[in-house]
């Protein structure tokens, strides 16, 4: 059962344009939310993240939205630049399950010139 | 500071010997996590411990995989009599803590990839 799911397995975008990755849930007792880069042959490396009792949190070109009656968010990035390109994991937690973080399968984010 | 420190990086064996992973987690952090990533898929839960004690083994195996974290040394994640479904990367995450305010922000090594001949 995949409770973090994301569905577009890659993505194309221009430089300079914005970049959007969505991300849907199932598990309603998710209270964090984190996003995730990896390069080829590297670990993940934390992005940003946003709390069940907030809609939007930003971070320099990185904002992450989260509509918590859709049980969806998304991660925007603007603008694109060439080292985005990169497979982006979103990932969730529950504090009643011993902060355990489920990830989805990710996407893989192109970033064209 | 190192980082989540894993080793090997690389490690190739027949099917049928043993693979032995370790992580040593970043200097402060007590609490380790193993995650398995399949070619084209995710990353899957394993395994969630801290010292001395397995606190979530949901995602492991019911054979052949174990795991410990002990009280001196790394992190090691066995797994027994490999088969070529095993071939995989392991990846290592550590943290500071859990079930207090704010994201439980893991961590990441940089992966021990095994492969199966």
């Amino acid at each position: 059962d995949q409770q973090v799911k994301q569905n577009s397995p890659s993505l194309s975008v221009q430089e300079g344009r914005i970049s959007i990755l969505n991300c849907d849930y199932t598990n309603s007792m998710f209270d964090y939310f984190l996003w995730y880069k990896k390069y080829p042959a590297e670990g993940p490396t934390f992005l940003i993240s946003i709390s069940s009792i907030k809609d939007k949190n930003e971070d320099g070109r990185f904002t992450v939205f989260l509509n918590k009656s859709a049980k969806h968010l998304s991660l925007h990035i603007v603008p694109s630049q060439p080292g985005d390109s990169a497979v982006y994991f979103c990932a969730a937690s529950a504090a009643n399950r011993d902060d355990k973080i489920i990830f989805g399968k990710g996407t893989r984010l192109h970033i064209l010139p | 500071n190192a980082g989540v420190m894993q080793n090997p990086r690389h490690l190739v064996r027949r099917r049928g010997q043993e693979a032995r992973l370790r992580c040593s987690p970043m200097k402060g952090h007590s609490h380790v996590y193993w995650y398995r990533q399949l070619p084209e898929e995710g990353l899957k839960f394993m395994v969630y411990l801290q010292k001395e004690n397995i606190i979530d083994e949901s995602g492991m195996p019911k054979e052949r995989f174990s795991a410990e974290f002990p009280k001196e040394g790394p992190s090691i994640l066995r797994i027994q009599q490999v088969v070529r479904g095993d071939s995989a990367a392991y990846f290592c995450a550590s943290s500071r803590r859990t079930g207090s305010s704010g994201a439980n922000v893991l961590t990441f090594g940089a992966g021990s990839r095994l492969t199966v001949l």
